[in-house]
């Protein structure tokens, strides 16, 4: 079973940021946080991953808890192309990830 | 940036054919290798782990005789769906992990297998 808990859906309106939070109370300390996204018909793509600190790359930004039991994606500006299915994922980094159901972002004009 | 290229990216066949779908690292060596199915509407479920010059390693419920994994070099994994069956129809996703602890996994753009 997933190891993390996030909403059903989302919506968000073209040009905002968009917030997705993602609960892994469960998380053990060598374990990282992962988040990629899936658009209709496609694999999985990579957008971040942070062990303790917060991560930022072109993508996106990911916001961890002290206690790390709770981690926030952020998509500082979104827009209609971010429409997906957004997957926060705990695991080790050389290990398999178990995918939950994620957040189905609907990014709205 | 890492990619993986999956082939081919749709299959129809008859019932009873074999099916190969190959998976390759593009840019990275990869030791390691997963296989995932997605039914529509669902999550990714991991088939199976795929480690380069040894047998690969299946979930429960994966008959390995069904789905014959091959990772003969450190570009190339294959899945081969033996005999397929409509129930065998599924969206098939390939991921590469390479022996940079640091980097994460990356996962081909899937191959969509339906069954006639």
């Amino acid at each position: 079973d997933a190891k993390t808990t996030q909403p059903t859906s989302m919506d968000c309106a073209e040009g905002r940021a968009a917030n997705l939070p993602c609960n892994h109370s469960t998380i053990s300390g060598n374990e990282y946080v992962y988040w990629y996204r899936q658009i209709h018909s496609q694999g999985p793509q990579y957008i971040i991953h942070g062990l303790k600190n917060n991560e930022t790359n072109e993508m996106a930004s990911l916001i961890i808890t002290e206690d790390r039991k709770s981690s926030t994606l952020i998509l500082p500006h979104a827009t209609l192309r971010d429409t997906a299915v957004y997957y926060c994922i705990v695991g080790l980094s050389q290990g398999n990830l178990i995918f939950g159901k994620g957040t189905k972002l609907s990014v709205k004009p | 940036g890492a990619v993986v290229s999956q082939h081919p990216s749709w299959v129809i066949c008859k019932s009873g054919t074999s099916v190969k779908i190959e998976c390759r690292s593009l840019d990275f060596q990869a030791t390691t290798m997963f296989w995932y199915r997605q039914f529509p509407k669902q999550s990714l479920m991991l088939m199976a782990t795929s480690n380069e010059g040894s047998k690969a390693t299946y979930e429960q419920g994966v008959e390995k005789d069904k789905f014959l994994i091959n990772h003969a070099s450190l570009t190339l994994s294959t899945l081969t769906v033996t005999s397929a069956h409509p129930e065998d129809s599924s969206f098939y996703i390939c991921s590469a992990l390479s022996w940079d602890s640091n980097q994460p996994q990356h996962f081909g753009d899937g191959t969509r297998l339906s069954i006639l």
